[in-house]
């Protein structure tokens, strides 16, 4: 069985500072790793996504994230934090095999502060 | 455009009155999904689909059916709604690889009195 955790339900940050969202992941099998952004009153946009190439993943806007597979982390960072950067950000996971079980975390929301 | 839509945006319905959510895809995709959007519990996937006729439950199954007679078609179906079911639904689509992206429809949001 698979699962996702996002430790933070509420992440506030400064304008200019760095972004940290955490997300940690449980899969008996190598999981294919996203990160989705939905703005306010908005549908779901992915940022990137992990699929066990390069550990280190870029996506849009600036955001990047790491595959730790000993810590069973995907963690989203991003220097620089921009107001249009406060949205709601949810860690998924899906794996392998004929029936694909796609789960989300309960998601973190960004606010930043001018 | 590739796009998934969903209909309709806005569902206003009372208790027992059955009801129907629409889904379409134009991506020729292989995986359809539905999902509910509550505050502080993310999205949870009521159903799935990997191809015509192959359906399964996600992890919010009761008092939803769904069915693909179609590929491009996958329809949320609520029999008897109840105010529990109030929420946020949203339709996705994907191709059949596992880590191919999510096609997002624009939302239901439905109020069930």
């Amino acid at each position: 069985a698979q699962s996702v955790t996002q430790l933070d339900s509420h992440v506030s940050v400064s304008e200019g500072t760095p972004v940290l969202l955490r997300c940690n992941y449980s899969s008996s099998y190598s999981p294919s790793l996203f990160w989705y952004v939905q703005h306010p009153n908005k549908g779901l946009q992915l940022l990137l996504k992990y699929t066990s190439a390069a550990t280190l993943v870029k996506g849009i806007n600036g955001f990047e994230a790491e595959f730790k597979k000993s810590e069973t982390s995907f963690h989203l960072t991003k220097p620089s934090a921009h107001m249009s950067d406060a949205a709601e950000y949810f860690c998924v996971v899906s794996e392998p095999g004929g029936y694909q079980k796609v789960t989300f975390g309960t998601g973190t929301k960004l606010q930043v502060i001018p | 455009e590739a796009q998934v839509t969903q209909n309709p945006r806005y569902l206003i319905t009372v208790t027992g009155k059955k009801l129907t959510v629409t889904c379409s895809q134009n991506m020729n995709h292989e995986y359809m999904s539905w999902y509910r959007q509550d505050p502080g519990l993310g999205l949870r996937q009521i159903y799935y689909s990997m191809n015509v006729e192959v359906t399964d439950k996600g992890d919010v199954p009761e008092g939803y059916k769904v069915s693909r007679k179609e590929k491009r078609n996958f329809p949320l179906i609520l029999e008897s709604p109840s105010p529990n079911q109030t929420s946020l639904y949203f339709c996705a689509s994907k191709g059949g690889r596992t880590n191919e992206k999510l096609f997002f429809g624009s939302g239901t949001q439905l109020s069930v009195l």
